[in-house]
């Protein structure tokens, strides 16, 4: 059961532009939410998260944003630069377990 | 400090045989988890290891099993290998009581395994 989905396999950004990347959930458990970003032949590494007391938390270029209503959270990359390129994982919890379950991925492209 | 290593980096294997791969945690860590990442797909939980027993377990058959060592090292055996199996396995550890989802896992590069 996909519990986290990511429906944009991909995203094509100019450089210095928004990049933003949606995420949606279906179970109403969750109450914490992450991105992570992993570059190729790397682990994937944390970038921002958003607990569900709050409906945005912003980190340098980085901003979620929480809609618990609607059960979805974007990411909001201002701006883009050739490094953020890779695949984001959107992924949720709650607070008393211990797995996370992930999206598929957006794989994101900074083009110069 | 040191990031968490995982070994094999790549291997084969065929149809019926056993894999073990291996983790090093990050410094300090004491919780592992194991997560299935298949092509196309985000991570899939397996499981995860906590004072050297399994804490908790996603959707994956008793042929997959796990130990944590007292160094909270660990490994990851599947055994009967089927070509489903393949994809690339990341190990993550985290510092604190396994029950909280809060815990920011540090994830290794993986071990990319194909079944044959």
């Amino acid at each position: 059961d996909q519990q986290v989905k990511q429906n944009s396999p991909s995203l094509s950004v100019q450089e210095g532009r928004i990049s933003i990347l949606n995420c949606d959930y279906t179970n109403s458990m969750f109450d914490y939410f992450l991105w992570y970003k992993k570059y190729p032949a790397e682990g994937p590494t944390f970038l921002i998260s958003i607990s569900s007391i709050k409906d945005k938390n912003e980190d340098g270029r980085f901003t979620v944003f929480l809609n618990k209503s609607a059960k979805h959270l974007s990411l909001h990359i201002v701006p883009s630069q050739p490094g953020d390129s890779a695949v984001y994982f959107c992924a949720a919890s709650s607070s008393n377990d211990y797995k996370l379950s992930f999206g598929a991925g957006t794989t994101v492209t900074v083009r110069a | 400090e040191t990031g968490v290593t995982q070994s094999p980096t790549h291997l084969i294997k065929t149809r019926g045989q056993q894999v073990t791969l291996r983790c090093s945690s990050q410094s300090g860590h004491n919780t592992v988890s194991w997560y299935q990442q298949a092509l196309g797909q985000g991570p899939q939980f397996i499981f995860q290891y906590y004072r050297e027993e399994e804490n908790g377990r996603g959707n994956f058959p008793p042929r997959f099993s796990g130990l944590q060592f007292p160094n909270y090292s660990s490994e990851l055996n599947v055994n009967a290998l089927e070509l489903d199996d393949s994809a690339l396995y990341l190990c993550a550890s985290s510092l604190g009581a396994p029950s909280s989802g809060a815990n920011v896992l540090t994830f290794g590069a993986g071990s990319r395994l194909t079944v044959l």
